[in-house]
């Protein structure tokens, strides 16, 4: 299994919405509805973000959000905070009880 | 309140064998599905291995015939049991539950460091 293709960096102001992309193939992203996100600070646990594309677990914030078109998935951020600025990977379930992981995503907030 | 707390890390010459444990508390690992994902220094997650409730197992190809995950129901703790290991198998090791869905990662323990080198 290849890791899922996500951009290394993304950055943005203040105030403002980004997105990361998460790309896989038609046996994982493709296939399953099952993207999840993470966010995960310097030496800290990763933190479930959004479950099954688009689901946010009590007590995420609403300006987060996911989506999935065809074989990518994304995780937007709206009105971008500091406390924003992490690593963000993003989650597959592969099939045959396996699961494929991102490469990962370093936040910058300018 | 779930805690995962995970505990067995340490420096082990290439070859040798090192067992990781996971004591949860707030929920039951045998009611659960449980996992390992791992994370090379300054890399991304690696999903590991799984556990489901009816006790049956899966590997990732990396570590197939190599790790065993495991668990004690009466202690409440998750194992990973790893054999042969290799350089490229240094990693913070993380233990995870799995959601009642079955596919999602909701909780996470700390991470124990596995440091394979001679």
């Amino acid at each position: 299994q290849s890791a899922l293709t996500q951009p290394a960096s993304v950055s943005g102001s203040p105030g403002q919405s980004i997105t990361i992309s998460c790309t896989g193939t038609s046996s994982d992203v493709g296939s399953y509805n099952l993207v999840s996100w993470y966010q995960q600070y310097p030496g800290k646990a990763p933190k479930l973000m959004i479950y099954e594309g688009s689901k946010r677990p009590s007590g995420v914030s609403n300006r987060f959000s996911g989506s999935k078109s065809g074989n990518t998935a994304s995780l937007t951020i709206s009105g971008l905070q500091a406390e924003d600025e992490a690593d963000y990977y993003c989650c597959s379930y592969a099939g045959s009880s396996t699961w494929v992981f991102g490469g990962g995503t370093k936040l910058t907030v300018l | 309140e779930v805690q995962l707390v995970e505990s067995g890390g340490g420096l082990i010459q290439p070859g040798g064998s090192l067992r990781l444990s996971c004591a949860a508390s707030g929920f039951s690992v045998s009611s659960n599905y449980m996992s390992w994902v791992r994370q090379a220094p300054g890399k991304g997650l690696e999903w590991v291995s799984v556990i489901y409730s009816a006790g049956s197992t899966y590997y990732a190809d990396s570590v197939k015939g190599r790790f065993t995950i495991s668990r004690d129901n009466s202690k409440n703790t998750l194992y990973l049991q790893m054999n042969s290991l290799r350089a490229e198998d240094t990693a913070v090791y993380y233990c995870a539950r799995v959601d009642r869905d079955g596919y999602n990662f909701d909780y996470w323990g700390q991470g124990t460091l596995v440091t394979v080198s001679s």
